[in-house]
């Protein structure tokens, strides 16, 4: 079982749609959870973060965390092409050296 | 206040050669993290640095690959002998402290080609 699992997609939603983006983790004991979003080419760039049980806002982006359940998602609102794109989900494990444990990203499209 | 540099952001090597990466973190971070990416593959956690020390090099491979993050100037990523298997992104990110709340900048990356 891979630590940080993702659906590697593409997952396709029409332009103004809620694109839902999901990722369990393996280690019970994990503390924080990132949502980065990466263009084909580009460097990684951080969207938001969340280490809390529940809903955290931020604009069109919602991360959620279900720590019992073992998995975080994001919601995009509005959804624009320009955030077409692979979104990586990365997480802190157990307390250590707080490097990053990446699942292999989720690519979305956007269809205008 | 700049961003996370890394250069080159594109290199060649011929099997055999070495490869010299550096990364220069935001101002006022001190925390630095390598991770390598291979086409089609999610980033892979390789070293962790604070200035003069190797804090979890887990991800590093044990043979070819060194990181240092001198007290002065850039944290470097060496790789000797290359082979056409190192040909990946790699990518330097760097944080402003260390904590369950570890928010990670990345740099543009380096991107190397192993002929």
């Amino acid at each position: 079982q891979k630590e940080v699992e993702q659906n590697s997609g593409p997952l396709s939603v029409p332009e103004g749609a809620i694109a839902s983006l999901n990722c369990t983790y393996s280690d019970r004991g994990s503390q924080s959870f990132f949502w980065y979003r990466q263009y084909s080419g580009k460097s990684p760039e951080l969207i938001m973060f969340i280490y809390s049980n529940g809903d955290k806002e931020d604009g069109r982006f919602t991360a959620q965390l279900n720590k019992a359940s073992q998995y975080v998602s994001l919601l995009i609102r509005d959804s624009q092409p320009s955030d077409s794109a692979t979104y990586l989900c990365a997480v802190i494990g157990v307390a250590g050296t707080y490097k990053y444990i990446f699942g292999t990203g989720t690519r979305l499209k956007v269809l205008a | 206040n700049a961003g996370v540099m890394q250069n080159p952001r594109h290199l060649v090597r011929r099997r055999g050669q070495e490869a010299r990466l550096r990364c220069s973190p935001m101002k006022g971070h001190s925390h630095v993290y390598w991770y390598r990416q291979l086409p089609e593959e999610g980033l892979k956690f390789m070293v962790y640095l604070q200035k003069e020390n190797i804090i979890d090099e887990s991800g590093m491979p044990k043979e070819r690959f060194s990181a240092e993050f001198p007290k002065e100037g850039p944290s470097i990523l060496r790789i000797q002998q290359v082979v056409r298997g190192d040909s990946a992104a790699y990518f330097c990110a760097s944080s402003p402290l260390q904590g369950p709340v570890n928010e990670q900048f990345f740099g543009p990356g380096t991107r190397l080609t192993v002929l």
